[in-house]
């Protein structure tokens, strides 16, 4: 099983700042990397695909990188809304997948 | 827009069976372009894909719960339904129910709202 490690746990930051965060998988997943935001009380939602690809309707200030088994989801100037959960997932051995254990971004 | 809602009993006894159903509207089961899923997430923590199912039947388990779980599938309905056996308090979670893109590529695109599950007596 690919074993995804997400980087902080927790990120404190003020809405404005940049946040810059990471996904680190076990074997390399080359760029079948998706991300996700979840809010409090609600589903998760896709916000990145194939590691660098902005899903319908996301902000421009989110943006992917990375492949192999570095990844990284940035955020270019935090908005009040983007406070939450964000999780990774490797789908590189889809169907079978696996997520993160997710970090918490969390207003400073 | 495609929407997904789960429906299924809130409380479920040790030992017994979960069972759950997604019913999904303004898009077709049977479109052949998705995978539909279950993924849960205990209370404040992860989240764990359960399992998939394509509309002709073709299913794909977690392998550390594949001996549990039966996803199936009633096109005719359009839904999708999970049983999950033998539960334990360690599977009380939110049990999603969702539409993946069915690629390495892609994501998953639609999610249920939710809904809480609880085993206890």
């Amino acid at each position: 099983e690919i074993v995804l490690t997400q980087s902080p746990a927790t990120l404190s930051l003020s809405p404005g700042e940049r946040a810059t965060l990471s996904c680190r998988a076990s074997q390399s997943v080359s760029s079948y990397l998706a991300w996700y935001q979840q809010k409090p009380g609600q589903a998760p939602r896709l916000l990145i695909y194939d590691a660098s690809n902005r899903a319908t309707g996301i902000p421009a200030r989110f943006s992917g990188s990375g492949s192999g088994t570095d990844f990284t989801l940035t955020i270019s100037s935090l908005e009040p809304e983007d406070f939450a959960v964000y999780y990774c997932q490797q789908r590189s051995n889809w169907p079978g997948v696996t997520f993160g254990q997710g970090t918490r971004l969390e207003i400073k | 827009q495609v929407q997904l809602q789960e429906s299924g009993p809130g409380l479920v006894k040790p030992s017994q069976t979960l069972s759950l159903t997604c019913t999904v509207s303004g898009g077709s089961i049977s479109s052949g372009d998705y995978y539909w899923s279950w993924i849960r997430q205990p209370p404040g923590k992860g989240l764990e894909w359960i399992g998939y199912i394509y509309y002709s039947g073709s299913t794909y388990y977690n392998p550390s719960l594949k001996s549990r779980v039966t996803i199936s599938v009633d096109t005719s309905k359009n839904q999708f339904s999970l049983k999950l056996s033998s539960v334990t308090a360690a599977d009380t979670a939110v049990y999603y129910c969702a539409r993946d893109q069915s690629s390495l590529e892609g994501g998953i695109d639609y999610w249920g709202q939710g809904t809480l599950v609880t085993v206890s007596s």
